[in-house]
């Protein structure tokens, strides 16, 4: 079974500050990975999904790097604002199964 | 383009009684999935449907919960009866394997069910 681990489990950072969220899995025999966001009693909403065959993905002001061989994603956020406050959680798709496995997340708050 | 729809967005019920859950995926997506979340925790897969086929169930506890995709759309997810562990919030997601978004899942707003 696939571990999804999410370190640190809370973050807060003053606004303007670029950060790195992580997410780590013990089967490096993955399809794609995604990161999502959660709002307080909201549904998840997806912000990147990488494939296997990827290293990087980009939108915006968020860098999403995977490393299969190492078992790590990062999601890198520049320059935070206090909109981007919120539970972010990563999911990886084992082999293609469409069977994804998620992390607890890491509950961002970031402070004006 | 529309996304995942879900309803109802609340419900609270005694327990030992009949819930049920309705989701309409993304328009052509094939894929379906129900979610369990609790407080604090990432989502945990139920069940997964390719088309109208229930591909992925060993984490539905059979005994009470029970699931239908019959015109490979649409699903409903039921409890019957509920129980007070069952107080969660329940996730509808939807993917499909082709086009620019191949693989991604895309979540509806869920259904927060609270088991007096």
């Amino acid at each position: 079974k696939q571990e999804v681990t999410q370190i640190p489990a809370a973050l807060s950072v003053p606004e303007g500050e670029n950060l790195v969220l992580n997410c780590s899995f013990t089967d490096s025999a993955i399809y794609n990975l995604q990161w999502f966001r959660q709002d307080p009693g909201k549904g998840l909403t997806s912000l990147l999904l990488i494939q296997s065959s990827q290293r990087e993905q980009t939108s915006g002001r968020l860098n999403a790097s995977l490393d299969k061989s190492s078992g790590r994603s990062t999601l890198y956020i520049a320059a935070s604002q206090p909109g981007d406050s919120a539970t972010y959680l990563c999911a990886v798709n084992l082999d293609n199964f469409n069977k994804f496995y998620f992390g607890s997340g890491t509950k961002l708050n970031v402070k004006p | 383009e529309a996304g995942v729809v879900q309803s109802p967005r609340y419900k609270i019920i005694e327990k030992k009684q009949p819930v049920a859950f309705w989701c309409n995926p993304i328009s052509g997506h094939n894929t379906l999935y129900w979610y369990l979340q609790n407080l604090g925790q990432g989502p945990e897969l139920l069940i997964r449907y390719e088309n109208e086929e229930a591909v992925d169930d060993s984490q539905l506890p059979k005994d009470r919960f029970s699931a239908e995709r019959l015109k490979g759309v649409d699903s409903t997810l039921k409890i019957q009866p509920a129980e007070l562990g069952d107080s969660a919030v329940y996730l509808c997601a939807s993917s499909s394997p082709w086009g620019e978004h191949r693989g991604e899942q895309f979540f509806g707003p869920g259904t927060r069910l609270t088991v007096l």
